[in-house]
């Protein structure tokens, strides 16, 4: 069964330095989605990506976060100073239509920024 | 998109049907009802969706009340794998790409 593949599982980063986490989607899907949880709370929606651009984003999704698409394959996910308050699960997911059609995730990256 | 409603927690002893409520009183007509699972801190994982009739798959089955304003989501023969936070979301097919998870329902099946 096709599947949303996160890597890497665990980072630990310094406060301060940039990050990506990276997210191959399931091949066929044309949305992508960033989600995160910090431990303890809920699941929060960061952004949503279509035809290579920015669909719909969070007020969590500030400057400090962006995406891409580079190769037609990965969704990246760049945090470019990383604050303590970051530290969550990330999750990535895709669907194949936006909308009301279901949304397949990934296994999550466990980010520590120490 | 409407706000759900859902118990905090729930039990179910392996081999009977756990039947996890919510109710979504604000529901709009052309919002769907979506329910996710997540299990130990796992990815969420979709379940099934539906928008009035009652919907069946091989995971569950969602009955959806008449009026809309509730539903839930059956499955048929708890395991201890089925132990997870269970979220039901309403999301409209048109509005939104994203999912508002709330705090669900915790299912601890018990052997």
């Amino acid at each position: 069964e096709p599947e949303v593949t996160q890597t890497p599982s665990h980072q630990v980063t310094q406060m301060g330095q940039e990050v990506i986490l990276r997210c191959v989607p399931i091949s066929n899907h044309l949305y992508f989605y960033w989600y995160r949880q910090i431990l303890g709370q809920k699941v929060e929606f960061l952004v949503s990506f279509y035809n290579n651009e920015i669909s719909e984003k969070s007020e969590i999704f500030d400057d400090q976060f962006s995406v891409e698409r580079p190769d037609g394959s990965n969704f990246t996910l760049k945090i470019r100073s990383t604050k303590l308050e970051d530290s969550a699960m990330y999750f990535c997911a895709s669907s194949r239509e936006g909308g009301g059609t279901e949304a397949f995730f990934g296994q999550g990256t466990r980010l520590t920024v120490v | 998109d409407a706000k759900t409603t859902q118990p905090p927690s729930m039990d179910c002893a392996e081999g009977r049907a756990a039947n996890l409520p919510c109710n979504h009183s604000t529901i709009s007509g052309n919002e769907y009802v979506y329910w996710y699972r997540q299990i130990h801190s796992q990815g969420p994982q979709y379940i099934i969706h539906g928008l009035k009739n009652n919907e069946t798959n091989e995971m569950a089955s969602l009955i959806i009340t008449e009026d809309r304003k509730s539903s839930t989501l059956i499955l048929p023969h708890a395991t201890l794998r089925d132990t997870a936070v269970y979220y039901c979301i309403v999301r409209g097919p048109y509005n939104t790409d994203k999912l508002i998870f709330g705090t669900g329902t915790r299912l601890q099946v018990f052997p």
